[in-house]
């Protein structure tokens, strides 16, 4: 079942924050997230396992909140290299050999 | 070195026709996978191979192959094209399973006409 990511587009000036929601329906074993920019691969950011571990990449971060079977990606202090589209992909059990991905979320940021 | 390698990079081709994606990755992993993205980015994942073997083929019609002849390689063959097969297929592995990192390959985008 795949995840429900909001919103769907954000328009951000350099140094400015958002943060982007991914949500379930189903509990998660796992959130995964990932970036891609135009015309490229996807690119890993962080996985976040059950247990409410968060993890940080530059000046973003995550956070996973099971009982909301939820997780929000942080983009702080922005910069024009994170414009792209954030993916969120989950999994329901460990090891599932299979990712469910969210619509993706479209980061612009403007100088 | 690139990790994860697909080729052809582009396919443009005639409805009807029959073609391959090739995919291979160097890192050494356990698992590797298909996926399509459509027009509106929407990623999807066709299948999901471990140590050669299927583990998931997520109702994909069956003009649909893959193949592993080994851990490194991963290739797909599609019958019979049809418009809505046009999309970007990305190859894509992990050391073992899904809790773990994927790695994309930089995809393989098929036109069909």
């Amino acid at each position: 079942q795949q995840p429900v990511q909001s919103p769907q587009a954000v328009i951000l000036r350099e140094g400015e924050d958002a943060v982007i929601n991914c949500s379930s329906s189903k509990a998660l074993y796992s959130v995964h997230w990932y970036r891609q920019k135009h015309g490229e691969a996807p690119v890993f950011l962080m996985i976040l396992l059950k247990g409410g571990e968060q993890k940080g990449h530059e000046k973003i971060s995550a956070s996973f909140n099971e009982k909301k079977q939820q997780s929000s990606l942080y983009l702080t202090a922005s910069q024009l290299s994170y414009s792209g589209t954030y993916f969120c992909g989950t999994e329901f059990r460990s090891n599932d050999y299979k990712l469910s991905f969210g619509a993706g979320t479209t980061v612009t940021v403007r100088a | 070195d690139t990790a994860v390698s697909q080729t052809p990079k582009y396919l443009v081709t005639q409805m009807g026709n029959d073609k391959s994606i090739k995919c291979e990755q160097n890192l050494g992993h356990d698992t590797m996978y298909w996926y399509k993205q459509d027009s509106k980015k929407f990623l999807k994942i066709m299948f999901s191979y471990n140590n050669k073997e299927l583990i998931i083929n997520e109702t994909v019609p069956n003009r649909f192959s893959p193949k592993s002849p080994d851990k490194a390689h991963l290739n797909l063959h599609i019958n019979s094209l049809e418009l809505g097969d046009s999309a970007v297929y990305f190859c894509a592995s992990s050391q073992r399973g899904t809790t773990e990192t994927q790695y994309f390959g930089p995809g393989t985008r098929l036109l069909v006409l």
